[in-house]
């Protein structure tokens, strides 16, 4: 079946630090990607999003670009900041199984 | 204005009881879920109802039982609780033939606890 795979983590950066946290997918199809951030105590929030292969979603930030021929869809951030610090989740919409499935989570703490 | 509302926030029961979580949306979405988060923050889905018709459910135990009194509500009740049933549990809807655009609105979790 359709799942995503993101690194494990945690990943610990100091700040301005260059962040990539890695995802990778498997699906039937063209599935839309996305990344959510969970901030402690907190609900998922959506971050960003990609539709199609080579589409750049961004915010706050953020970036990431759904590349179909390496079934990628990295985050990136080019000066982290210690308000950052939370955990990242990728995830894909598969219309085959029609609902939303998510990696494992990425917690990112970032240091002053 | 909050879009996607879950009560209660914290919940602490003992083994056995039943409890139930309420979720509300005003997003006018068609479809609403239920998702469980385990200690190691591993998202899984439990439930989807569009329109009040359960359309998803996945390998959950029949002490789970979903309950959408109308499009806008989706109402988890547990039974005889156990303590793997501990979790954090979040609510979220969308927009069923818009999903793939969008993704979903995530309420702010209820988590549960049993000792």
């Amino acid at each position: 079946g359709d799942s995503v795979t993101q690194m494990e983590g945690p990943v610990t950066l100091s700040e301005e630090a260059f962040l990539t946290i890695n995802c990778t997918y498997t699906a039937t199809g063209y599935p839309s990607l996305f990344w959510y951030v969970q901030y402690p105590g907190e609900g998922l929030q959506l971050l960003l999003k990609a539709t199609k292969a080579d589409d750049k979603g961004s915010n706050k930030g953020f970036e990431a670009t759904y590349r179909k021929e390496t079934t990628s869809f990295h985050l990136e951030k080019g000066s982290v900041q210690v308000s950052d610090s939370a955990v990242y989740f990728c995830a894909l919409f598969s219309g085959g199984y029609n609902k939303l499935i998510f990696g494992a989570g990425t917690r990112l703490a970032v240091h002053p | 204005d909050t879009a996607v509302s879950q009560t209660p926030k914290y919940l602490v029961t003992q083994m056995g009881n039943d409890k139930s979580i309420k979720c509300e949306q005003n997003l006018g979405h068609d479809t609403m879920y239920w998702y469980k988060q385990d200690s190691k923050k591993f998202l899984k889905i439990m439930f989807s109802y569009n329109n009040k018709e359960l359309i998803i459910n996945e390998t959950v135990p029949n002490r789970f039982s979903p309950k959408s009194p109308d499009k806008a509500h989706l109402n988890l009740h547990i039974n005889s609780l156990e303590l793997g049933d501990s979790a954090v549990y979040f609510c979220a809807s969308s927009q069923e033939t818009l999903s793939g655009n969008y993704g979903y609105t995530f309420g702010s979790g209820t988590r549960l606890t049993v000792v």
